[in-house]
């Protein structure tokens, strides 16, 4: 059973609009989240992260969003550029006392971003 | 400062055979997590090592195997390959002095298995 899911396989944005992409998960016990972006043939590419005492982290054009109540995630790229064209990854670390780099992935969502 | 490097980039192999991957993480990084990419499954996480000591594990079977050098450098090893095993794989490195941090990941090894 996927812990960290994105329901969306893919989507399409015109250029300068903004771009939202989903993330919800179940497993109560994520206090960390991370977005990363793929190009093909590269490994993916940190974006930005928010911990779950915060509700909202912004980093010039991309800002996530996190609500616990409903275990949604949500990154915003305003405004979106053909460059962010790539797939997007939505990925969480449970809390634990050791500081254990084992994080759970989405399975991605493909962004278009049409000229 | 360079960053994860992962040799070989792409490989191919028969059923029944097995293969090592290289990572050589960024310099000072000491946690190496590897992980294995196929479509429609995200990245699906294998494990980590830290200080040459497997530190997490994820659900995969024992074919599986990992190792950390004194040099941060670490090796996935994959035995008796089986056609489901075709994927990429790829390795991260952190710091890992904190809870907060961030994984840089390499550019992956792709693996076909015929």
């Amino acid at each position: 059973d996927q812990q960290v899911k994105q329901n969306s396989p893919s989507l399409s944005v015109q250029e300068g609009r903004i771009s939202i992409l989903n993330c919800d998960y179940t497993n109560s016990m994520f206090d960390y989240f991370l977005w990363y972006k793929k190009y093909p043939a590269e490994g993916p590419t940190f974006l930005i992260s928010i911990s779950s005492i915060k509700d909202k982290n912004e980093d010039g054009r991309f800002t996530v969003f996190l609500n616990k109540s409903a275990k949604h995630l949500s990154l915003h790229i305003v405004p979106s550029q053909p460059g962010d064209s790539a797939v997007y990854f939505c990925a969480a670390r449970e809390a634990s006392d050791n500081y254990g780099q084992n994080f759970v992935f989405g399975p991605g969502t493909r962004l278009s971003v049409l000229p | 400062k360079a960053g994860v490097t992962q040799t070989p980039r792409y490989l191919i192999k028969t059923r029944g055979q097995q293969v090592t991957l290289s990572c050589s993480p960024i310099s000072g990084h000491r946690s190496v997590s590897w992980y294995q990419q196929t479509p429609g499954q995200g990245l699906q996480f294998l494990f980590e090592y830290f200080s040459e000591t497997q530190r997490n594990k994820g659900n995969f079977p024992g074919r599986f195997s990992g190792r950390q050098f004194s040099n941060s450098r670490s090796e996935m090893n994959v035995s008796t390959l089986e056609l489901g095993d075709s994927a990429l794989y790829l390795c991260a490195s952190s710091l890992s002095r904190g809870r907060r941090e961030t994984q840089y990941f390499g550019p992956g090894t792709r693996l076909l298995v015929l």
